[in-house]
């Protein structure tokens, strides 16, 4: 079956644009997460919705950083005002109720401010 | 995040010898923890889990060990080969509705 897929693949923009990233989960998935992830370095947590609970937003770097996640499905990373040390590949995961630890995780994003 | 700024350790291994990963947990109510393999160019994979009332269990290849005494995870591949050089991640979950954890991560580089 289809995977978590997201888009852009990469995105390339101007210091001080924003930029909105996309991620499609698993059909069926409640729980959604997006990370960060430099190179060469480990996962960044930046958000976690969980079905119709308030998402936790803990991880997120600054209020430049928002994400929505509509009808329970789609969500969107929104980054305002891009700086040059936000560049970095974004990494979406979903997981189900019955396998939550067992994440899926889409391809990422890789962004890159100039 | 507790990983920015700091690049990942690095355990090399010749091929087809036996690999060991270890995590150090922090929290000691988790109920699963869990190891994802990360290959290069790719997001994280999920590898094998264990629940918090065992010790042991085995996958295919791979054996994941917890110590909960001293919060110690360890990650064993037996027969290391080239296609198992990838950054493997130890994770923690608390239980239903928490979050996922994961750890720093370890890089995996398998000598021919």
């Amino acid at each position: 079956g289809a995977g978590v897929s997201q888009s852009p693949s990469n995105k390339v923009t101007e210091k001080g644009k924003d930029v909105e990233l996309r991620c499609d989960p698993i059909s069926g998935h409640t729980a959604l997460y997006w990370y960060r992830q430099s190179l060469g370095q480990g996962l960044e947590f930046l958000i976690y919705f969980q079905g119709n609970s308030a998402p936790d937003k803990s991880g997120l770097p600054s209020d430049r950083f928002s994400a929505e996640r509509t009808g329970g499905s789609v969500s969107t990373l929104t980054i305002q005002r891009t700086q040059q040390e936000d560049s970095a590949v974004y990494l979406c995961a979903s997981s189900s109720n019955r396998g939550a630890y067992e994440q899926y995780f889409g391809p990422g994003t890789r962004l890159t401010v100039t | 995040g507790e990983s920015v700024g700091l690049h990942l350790p690095t355990l090399s291994v010749q091929e087809g010898d036996n690999s060991i990963i270890n995590c150090a947990y922090s929290n000691s109510a988790s109920d699963y923890f869990i190891w994802y393999k990360q290959e290069s160019g790719k997001g994280p994979q999920f590898i094998i889990d264990i629940r918090s009332n065992m010790d042991k269990r085995q996958g295919q290849r791979v054996t994941v060990l917890l110590n909960k005494t001293v919060k110690h995870l360890s990650l064993q591949i037996a027969a290391t080969q080239p296609g198992d050089s990838a950054v493997y991640f130890c994770a923690e979950f608390p239980g239903a509705n928490s979050k996922l954890t994961f750890g720093k991560g370890i890089t995996l580089s398998v000598r021919p």
